[in-house]
């Protein structure tokens, strides 16, 4: 059973570009979250998602940031028109769901971002 | 608002030595309680999960304890050695929240040879 996929592992872009982040979660898991972590600083949580819904977005930025776990395919963290203050380590985490061995949370090894 | 908090920041013991690393909690309603190992550069590894049920959890040299009611997790390594040396995270997730992990700070371990 694979673990958690994130793709790229390390992603340069310029301030201004775009950037896609994408998750694939643990089979069977349905249950997505984002966290960051910027340089110095602990983990924070971003978004929860489940398939075609965002469960909990409250740790966001409220421009530029966005993220979607369709029915098919990987989760996507979207952050558009990058600054430098978004480099950072961008970790995804899947579960069974919350209500299952709650809720215990499998990592990815990170998507690294820099920003030129 | 659920805060965690890990001390100390930072550890450096010599090889074979035993060890504690502690976490706090601010609201005692959890669910559970999770301990990560992060290697520089790396990802998290999920080293051990405590249910809010449960007072303490082992694998291997790992042993962690929970005290809900003083809102306090420790990890005790036995017998040290030079490849535990890593960030350790403790995290739980917010209560009636779906799930999302407040984590702490991190202990930064290093085991000399």
């Amino acid at each position: 059973n694979a673990g958690v996929m994130q793709n790229p592992r390390h992603l340069v872009r310029r301030r201004g570009q775009e950037a896609r982040l994408r998750c694939s979660p643990m089979k069977g898991h349905s249950h997505v979250y984002w966290y960051r972590q910027l340089p110095e600083e602990g983990l924070k949580f971003m978004v929860y998602l489940q398939k075609e819904n965002i469960i909990d977005e409250s740790g966001m930025p409220k421009e530029r940031f966005s993220a979607e776990f369709p029915k098919e395919g990987p989760s996507i963290l979207r952050i558009q028109q990058v600054v430098r203050g978004d480099s950072a380590a961008y970790f995804c985490a899947s579960s069974p769901g919350p209500y299952k061995v709650y809720n215990e949370q499998f990592f990815g090894p990170g998507t690294r971002l820099t920003v030129l | 608002k659920q805060e965690v908090t890990q001390i100390p920041a930072a550890l450096s013991v010599p090889e074979g030595e035993n060890l504690v690393l502690n976490c706090s909690f601010t609201d005692s309603a959890i669910y559970n309680l999770q301990w990560f190992r992060q290697d520089p550069g790396k990802g998290l590894t999920s080293l051990l999960l405590i249910q809010s049920s449960q007072r303490e959890q082992t694998s291997g040299r790992l042993n962690a304890s929970l005290d809900k009611s003083s809102g306090r997790s420790t990890l005790y390594i036995a017998a040290s050695q030079p490849g535990d040396s890593a960030t350790y995270l403790c995290a739980v997730p917010i209560y009636n929240q779906g799930g999302k992990l407040i984590f702490g700070q991190g202990t930064e371990l290093s085991v000399k040879p």
